[in-house]
């Protein structure tokens, strides 16, 4: 069965650097063709994909966020980790991890999201 | 990367069916069978219902069905439901380098 948790704050300030964990079990992140990514959704908005890491320790970004966002990983501890650096308020959001199986799978599970406030 | 285009709300009668769309660009749905579709209801997570175009994971109703024309994707609804009342978000493969592109969601409303 596979499981996806995030854990991080959720109040940063402005310009502050945001670091998020996405703790999972059911699966390895050694398995050729496995990823994880993170998704966010401000409130009452749509899903923006941001950034996505491989088995192989291959990672994609948003290009529109891409020079803001590290995502790493840690085979061992079945954790993967998304930092954001200089956090506005505009990127105030739930922040998903989600399970990926290649281009033609998509994002088939979920964790339950993280609500990421950015307010002095 | 611009996020595909979904009409922002589609309505419907119990027993009806609705249809989505999602529009892209050439770059992205018109260039790739990949587009998944997720199902979110309020205060849940997305929920995956459609992935590579038009197949279903195990577990999703038989009443979701999707499909695509040039740069277009659509997701059916046949048979509405009460608890089909949910966002609806459209995700196509965008090739290697940006993988990932989201639609802008669709509200479903079963009146």
């Amino acid at each position: 069965q596979i499981t996806l948790k995030e854990s991080g704050p959720t109040l940063v300030k402005p310009t502050q650097t945001l670091t998020l964990t996405c703790s999972f079990s059911g699966f390895s992140l050694s398995t050729t063709g496995v990823g994880v990514g993170w998704i966010r959704q401000p409130p009452g908005k749509a899903l923006e994909w941001l950034a996505l890491i491989y088995w192989d320790d291959d990672k994609r970004y948003n290009p529109s966020l891409k020079s803001r966002l590290t995502i790493t990983k840690d085979t061992s501890k079945k954790q993967v980790v998304l930092t954001m650096t200089n956090m506005d308020p505009v990127d105030t959001a739930t922040y998903y991890c989600a399970h990926h199986r290649g281009a033609r799978l998509g994002f088939d599970f979920w964790g339950q999201g993280t609500l990421v406030t950015v307010s002095s | 990367q611009s996020a595909l285009t979904q009409p922002a709300s589609v309505s419907g009668s119990p027993g009806q069916s609705i249809t989505i769309s999602c529009t892209g660009t050439n770059s992205d749905v018109g260039s790739y069978d990949l587009v998944s579709w997720y199902q979110q209801h309020p205060g849940k997570a997305p929920k995956l219902i459609i992935f590579e175009g038009t197949k279903r994971p195990s577990g999703v109703s038989y009443r979701f069905s999707g499909s695509k024309s040039g740069n277009t994707a659509s997701l059916t609804i046949s048979g509405l439901q009460a608890e089909d009342e949910a966002d609806y978000y459209c995700c196509s493969y965008a090739g290697i380098s940006t993988p990932y592109v989201f639609g802008t969601g669709t509200k479903v409303t079963v009146l």
